[in-house]
C-alpha cells in the first residue's frame, strides 16, 4: 500500500543554518505530495504541496521538489529561524485519503 | 465558522466508558476525514466521508469505533468500551475534494481532541 518515510528526528539546528528533512514515498499512480507543519499547541496546517513530477512547492522560505525518479519530496530551507521550531509531516494523496509520515521534530536554537 | 472545529478539546474518561467526539467541518466541504495521532507518530487514517456516506472506513481499528455524518456536515466519532490504548489525539479534517477525482485538494485540520482513557 501507499506509504511515506521521513528522516527520523529530532533535528536540532542553530538559527540561520541550512535545513533538509528527507522524505521518500511509495505509491501507485501519481499522487500529490504535501508537507504539513504542526507548531506547538496548534493544529496541523499545510506548508506546501506539489501535484505532479518536477513541480516545486514553496512557502515561508521552505521548498520541496517532487522527484518521481527518486520517489522523494525533501523539504529544504536556506536559513532557519527559531520560529520554525515545529513538527513537520510529509504526506501523499492516496486513494481517497492522505497518508502521513511519522513526523520530524525540528528545534532551532538562537 | 472559519475553520474546522473539534469538541471537546480534551476528554478524560474511565476504561470501559463510551465517548463521542464531535467535528464541525468548514462550511461547504463535502469531504471529511478522521485521523488518530499517537504520541510521536504521524496521523493515522480512520475514516473518510464524502457527503453523508462513509466512502472508506478501512482505518477503523475494530468494531468499538463508529462514525456518522447524518446531514453531510457535522460528524461524530463514537468509541464504545474505551481502552487505555485508545488514548491519543483524534484529528478531524475537511476538504472540498470531490468523489471520483484523482489527486487531493488541501485538507484543513482541526486542533484535535486529546482523549485520555484512565
Amino acid at each position: 500500500g501507499d506509504s511515506v518515510t521521513q528522516m527520523e528526528g529530532p533535528v536540532t539546528l542553530s538559527e540561520e543554518a541550512f535545513l533538509t528533512i528527507n522524505c521518500t514515498y511509495t505509491a501507485t499512480g501519481y499522487p500529490s505530495l504535501f508537507w504539513y507543519v504542526q507548531y506547538p499547541g496548534e493544529g496541523l496546517q499545510l506548508l506546501l504541496k506539489a501535484t505532479k513530477a518536477d513541480d516545486k512547492g514553496s512557502n515561508k522560505g521552505f521548498e520541496a521538489t517532487y522527484r518521481k525518479e527518486t520517489t522523494s519530496f525533501h523539504l529544504e530551507k536556506g536559513s532557519v529561524q527559531v520560529s520554525d521550531s515545529a513538527v513537520y509531516f510529509c504526506a501523499l494523496s492516496g486513494v481517497l485519503k492522505l497518508v502521513f509520515g511519522q513526523g520530524t521534530r525540528l528545534t532551532i536554537n538562537p | 465558522g472559519a475553520g474546522v472545529s473539534q469538541t471537546p478539546s480534551n476528554k478524560v474518561t474511565e476504561k470501559g466508558k463510551y465517548v463521542e467526539l464531535r467535528c464541525d467541518p468548514i462550511s461547504g466541504h463535502t469531504a471529511l476525514y478522521w485521523y488518530r495521532q499517537s504520541l510521536g507518530q504521524g496521523p493515522e487514517f480512520l475514516i473518510y466521508f464524502q457527503g453523508t456516506g462513509a466512502a472508506d472506513d478501512s482505518g477503523l481499528p475494530n468494531d468499538r469505533f463508529f462514525a456518522v455524518r447524518p446531514e453531510g456536515s457535522v460528524s461524530t466519532l463514537k468509541i464504545q468500551r474505551t481502552e487505555r490504548g485508545d488514548s491519543a489525539v483524534y484529528l478531524c479534517a475537511s476538504s472540498s475534494n470531490q468523489a471520483g477525482r484523482t489527486g487531493h485538494t488541501e485538507a484543513f485540520f482541526g486542533q484535535g481532541t486529546r482523549l485520555t482513557v484512565v
